[in-house]
């Protein structure tokens, strides 16, 4: 069955490390997002990517960096990582050819669970 | 600034009843509208959607409505079960864009 994964599931780090959070798809969707959950803020986006290639910066997008090699994965790297940054974060794909014109439904990964002290 | 509203932090029910929650928005024109569920550290899962020109949309025991002129979309679960508690969130999309509302808690007792 295609899925998505994210790894490591838990990851606590120290501030001002390089971390790099893996996402993995097997559904061959195009596009890719990045979310961080937060109490009170609901799901916001990072990062996302309509295919190999393609970046682009969402709501809350300082500090963090992707970059999109091939279909199936979407690394995200917190640059020097902050104790602001400490969040829950969610990759999602959805396969909508015109993303956002029409249902782009999104399929969401387990999350990771990171902390930075 | 665009805002997004769900009812309350925690909605708390009897079992057999109707859940209704709440998605209210400010400074937006969604061209749809989702629901998803999210379990305790899960990630969450598509419900259901409705677009800007229909009014009303069913699935099993599951039911939304859109009102683009309120603002307000309301979620309703009938006939609901203890296995129904989840966080409800709602999800606004268009214009290259989608914005998550933080979700309502429900809990339904037995």
């Amino acid at each position: 069955d295609a899925e998505i994964t994210q790894s490591p599931r838990h990851k606590i780090t120290e501030t001002g490390r390089q971390v790099t959070l893996a996402c993995h798809q097997t559904w061959n969707h195009n596009n890719m997002f990045w979310y961080r959950q937060d109490l009170g803020h609901g799901l916001r986006l990072i990062h996302y990517s309509y295919g190999v290639q393609d970046t682009n910066k969402g709501e809350v997008s300082d500090g963090y960096s992707v970059s999109r090699s091939n279909t199936e994965d979407l690394p995200l790297t917190l640059e020097s990582a902050a104790s602001s940054q400490t969040s829950v974060y969610f990759c999602a794909s959805s396969e909508d050819p015109i993303p956002y014109l029409s249902t782009d439904t999104q399929y969401f990964g387990p999350g990771t669970r990171l902390t930075v002290l | 600034s665009q805002k997004i509203e769900q009812n309350s932090e925690a909605l708390n029910i009897q079992e057999g009843k109707t859940a209704t929650l709440t998605c209210n928005y400010t400074n937006y024109s969604p061209a749809y509208l989702q629901w998803y569920r999210q379990d305790p550290g899960r990630g969450p899962v598509f419900l259901l959607l409705i677009r800007e020109n229909e009014k009303e949309k069913r699935k099993e025991r599951l039911k939304v409505t859109f009102d683009t002129t309120l603002k307000q979309s309301l979620f309703h679960i009938t006939a609901s079960q203890p296995a129904d508690s989840a966080t409800y969130l709602c999800a606004l999309g268009g214009n290259n864009d989608m914005r998550f509302g933080a979700g309502t808690r429900l809990t339904v007792k037995p």
